[in-house]
C-alpha cells in the first residue's frame, strides 16, 4: 500500500534562512508525488509535483522539492523563507483511482 | 470563480442531526473526491466518483455517510446521526480526466473546505 511520512510535526526557521520540509514516501512502481499547502481554516493549494523526469521539480511561490529514489525521499525546500510561508505542509503520494494519500503535515513556522 | 466551491463553510449541529454538504466542482473535472479532515492530521480519503459512478469508498464512510453525484456535476455528502466524533472539515477536490488530449498530471483542486462542529 502506497504511504508518505512527514517526519517533523513542526520546522522552524528565520525569515531569509532556507527552508526543508522532509518528506518520505513507500509505493510499489513508480511514485508519483504532491505537495501542498494549507493555511487556517482554508481548502488546500497545490504548490508542485514530481510525475518523472528531472528530480529537482520546481514549483509554486518559489518551492521546490528534490526527489531521491535511492532514499525515498521527496523533501520541499526554498532557499528564503519568507514570514507568509508560515503554513501547514502536506506531502502526498497517488493511489489507485487517483486519489491522493497524505501525510500527517508540518507546521511549518517562520520567525522575522 | 471557476474553482471547486463548497457550501456551507461551517455547520454546527446538534448531536443526532443529519447534515449535508455540497460540492461543485471544476466543470470539466469527471473526477471528485471527498476527504476528511481532523485537527492536526492529514485529510482522509472518503469517497471517489467519475462522473456519477462512485467507484471507491473508504471504511472510514460508515453507514451513517453516504454520498451522491446524480448527473455528474455536483456532489452531495450526507452525515446522519451525526456524533460528536465527525466534527471535522470536509474537503471536496476534482480533477479532469487524465490521458492523451489532456492536461492533467494527476493534482486535485481543493475547495475550501466544510468544517462540522457536533454539539
Amino acid at each position: 500500500a502506497q504511504s508518505v511520512a512527514q517526519p517533523e510535526d513542526q520546522v522552524k526557521v528565520a525569515e531569509g534562512n532556507p527552508l526543508t520540509v522532509k518528506c518520505t514516501y513507500s509505493v510499489s512502481g513508480n511514485p508519483y508525488l504532491f505537495w501542498y499547502v494549507q493555511y487556517p481554516n482554508r481548502g488546500l493549494q497545490f504548490l508542485l509535483k514530481y510525475i518523472t523526469g528531472d528530480n529537482l521539480v520546481k514549483g509554486s511561490y518559489g518551492f521546490e522539492a528534490e526527489f531521491n529514489k535511492s532514499q525515498t525521499s521527496f523533501h520541499l525546500k526554498k532557499p528564503s523563507a519568507l514570514v507568509s510561508d508560515s503554513a501547514l505542509y502536506f506531502c502526498a503520494v497517488r493511489g489507485n483511482t487517483g486519489k491522493l494519500i497524505f501525510g500527517q503535515g508540518t507546521t511549518l513556522q517562520v520567525k522575522p | 470563480d471557476t474553482g471547486v466551491s463548497q457550501n456551507p463553510r461551517h455547520k454546527i449541529t446538534k448531536r443526532g442531526q443529519n447534515v449535508t454538504f455540497r460540492c461543485d466542482p471544476i466543470s470539466e473535472h469527471n473526477r471528485l473526491y471527498w476527504y476528511r479532515q481532523t485537527l492536526g492530521q492529514g485529510p482522509e480519503f472518503l469517497t471517489y466518483f467519475q462522473n456519477e459512478a462512485q467507484l471507491e469508498k473508504s471504511r472510514l464512510l460508515s453507514d451513517r455517510f453516504s454520498a451522491e453525484r446524480p448527473k455528474g456535476s455536483f456532489s452531495t455528502l450526507e452525515i446522519q446521526r451525526t456524533e460528536q466524533g465527525d466534527s471535522a472539515m470536509y474537503l471536496c477536490a476534482s480533477r479532469p480526466r487524465q490521458g492523451a488530449g489532456t492536461s492533467s498530471t494527476g493534482e486535485l483542486f481543493f475547495g475550501e473546505g466544510s468544517r462540522l462542529t457536533v454539539l
